[in-house]
């Protein structure tokens, strides 16, 4: 049973506009929280993260919120540039046993067009 | 400096063959951790070790196995290889036990004929 869902394959947006990719949780014990982008080819790279302690975290044209009561987190890119396409991955870690390992939902992939 | 490195960038070979990739981590990063994904998966966590010891292991049979070296480095062995085995691995590494993100490799491609 996934425990980090990305219930969203694709998402299309145009250029300039906000994108909004979304995440759900089913652990209530995860209490950070990461978004990671990959191209083609190429390994994720970190994007942002948000500890559970906070509910909002800005750096530059990327926020994640992070709402627990619902288990849903989300990020917003604003403004969206072609170069953000990409696959984006929501990841989630609880500290067990001195790990911090976390789980991966299955991407969604974005598409900004000009 | 030097991102993550894994060798090769891919890797062919047959049913019932073992493969071993390898991955450099990070200066400083004592951690490495490898992931599998298969087609249209996300990614599926399969070991992490820390200061040469095998810390977690995800739910994969043991003929998935690795080390790590002296120098952090480490091997991803597989045995026996079977068809579902063909996927992208990833290495990452991070900053001891801490709650540090991960910083990925480009991976290698593995691919069973």
């Amino acid at each position: 049973d996934q425990q980090v869902k990305q219930n969203s394959p694709s998402l299309s947006v145009q250029e300039g506009r906000i994108s909004i990719l979304n995440c759900d949780y089913t652990n209530s014990m995860f209490d950070y929280f990461l978004w990671y982008k990959k191209y083609p080819a190429e390994g994720p790279t970190f994007l942002i993260s948000i500890s559970s302690i906070k509910d909002k975290n800005e750096d530059g044209r990327f926020t994640v919120f992070l709402n627990k009561s619902a288990k849903h987190l989300s990020l917003h890119i604003v403004p969206s540039q072609p170069g953000d396409s990409a696959v984006y991955f929501c990841a989630a870690s609880e500290p067990s046993g001195g790990s911090y390992i976390p789980t991966f939902g299955r991407g969604t992939s974005l598409i900004v067009h000009p | 400096e030097a991102g993550v490195t894994q060798s090769p960038t891919h890797l062919i070979k047959t049913r019932g063959q073992q493969a071993t990739l390898r991955c450099s981590p990070i200066s400083g990063h004592t951690s490495v951790y490898w992931y599998q994904q298969a087609l249209g998966l996300g990614l599926q966590f399969l070991l992490w070790y820390d200061e040469g010891e095998e810390r977690n292991r995800g739910n994969f049979p043991p003929r998935f196995s690795g080390r790590q070296f002296p120098n952090y480095s480490s091997e991803l062995n597989v045995n026996a290889l079977e068809l579902e085995d063909s996927a992208l691995y990833l290495c990452a590494s991070s900053f001891g036990r801490v709650n540090q993100p991960q910083h990925f490799g480009d991976g290698t491609r593995l691919s069973i004929l």
